[in-house]
């Protein structure tokens, strides 16, 4: 079974602080993702990587920025925390890039900014 | 960008089938269909997904039209645990990213 897993379930955090969500899978795979969600709006990609030290922007990377040093390991950084980060963050990995493979995804971080 | 629609919510009974359509119109040649459920405050559970032909796992079975213009995802016998919402996503084959709409909200009642 894939699992990937993610640092926190809930975190809550002061504005203008920095912020390290975490997120490891163990499978191998060469795939990476960190999505928000939020209600009405569905998930939405933040950033993705394909491989080590290797990251795309999704279609909301404003305010983020990732790290991929590890193959199995793939942190979002909120460089300055607002208030309209509050959110539930999730990641996710597929085995092989740019094919069909399914993704699998984290249980999630809920993320409240004050 | 959701390419799907679906109906916002849905009740089966317990022990019954759950059957969950979809409809993607507008899907290419090249567009798989992928089913995921996300129970409340849990992240996405991928169920199953297919391109033209009818598919199975232990979770679910996927009908797809003819014409690939819709699709049911088929629950057997629904638990109280099945009750989420569930993601109906087209997807292209070399695409990375999944567009997850609003989905069905499916409540499984006793």
């Amino acid at each position: 079974d894939v699992k990937v897993t993610q640092s926190s379930r809930y975190l809550v955090k002061r504005t203008g602080e920095k912020v390290f969500l975490e997120c490891v899978q163990d499978m191998d795979h060469e795939n990476m993702f960190w999505y928000r969600q939020d209600p009405g709006l569905g998930l939405r990609l933040i950033y993705f990587s394909y491989d080590v030290k290797m990251k795309e922007k999704g279609d909301i990377p404003e305010g983020y920025s990732v790290s991929r040093e590890k193959k199995e390991r793939f942190s979002l950084i909120l460089e300055s925390a607002s208030t309209n980060q509050t959110s539930m963050y999730l990641c996710a990995s597929s085995r092989l890039a740019l094919s069909t493979d399914t993704q699998y995804f984290g249980p999630g971080t809920r993320l409240t900014v004050l | 960008d959701a390419k799907t629609t679906q109906p916002p919510s849905m009740d089966c009974a317990e022990g019954r089938a759950a059957n969950l359509p979809c409809n993607h119109s507008t899907i290419s040649g090249n567009e798989y269909v992928y089913w995921y459920r996300q129970i409340h405050s849990q992240g996405p559970q991928y169920i199953i997904h297919g391109l033209k032909n009818n598919e199975t796992n232990e979770m679910a079975s996927l009908i797809i039209t003819e014409d690939r213009k819709s699709s049911t995802l088929i629950l057997p016998h629904a638990t109280l645990r099945d009750t989420a919402v569930y993601y109906c996503i087209v997807r292209v084959a070399t695409g990375n990213q999944f567009y997850f709409g609003t989905g069905t909200s499916l409540t499984v009642i006793p």
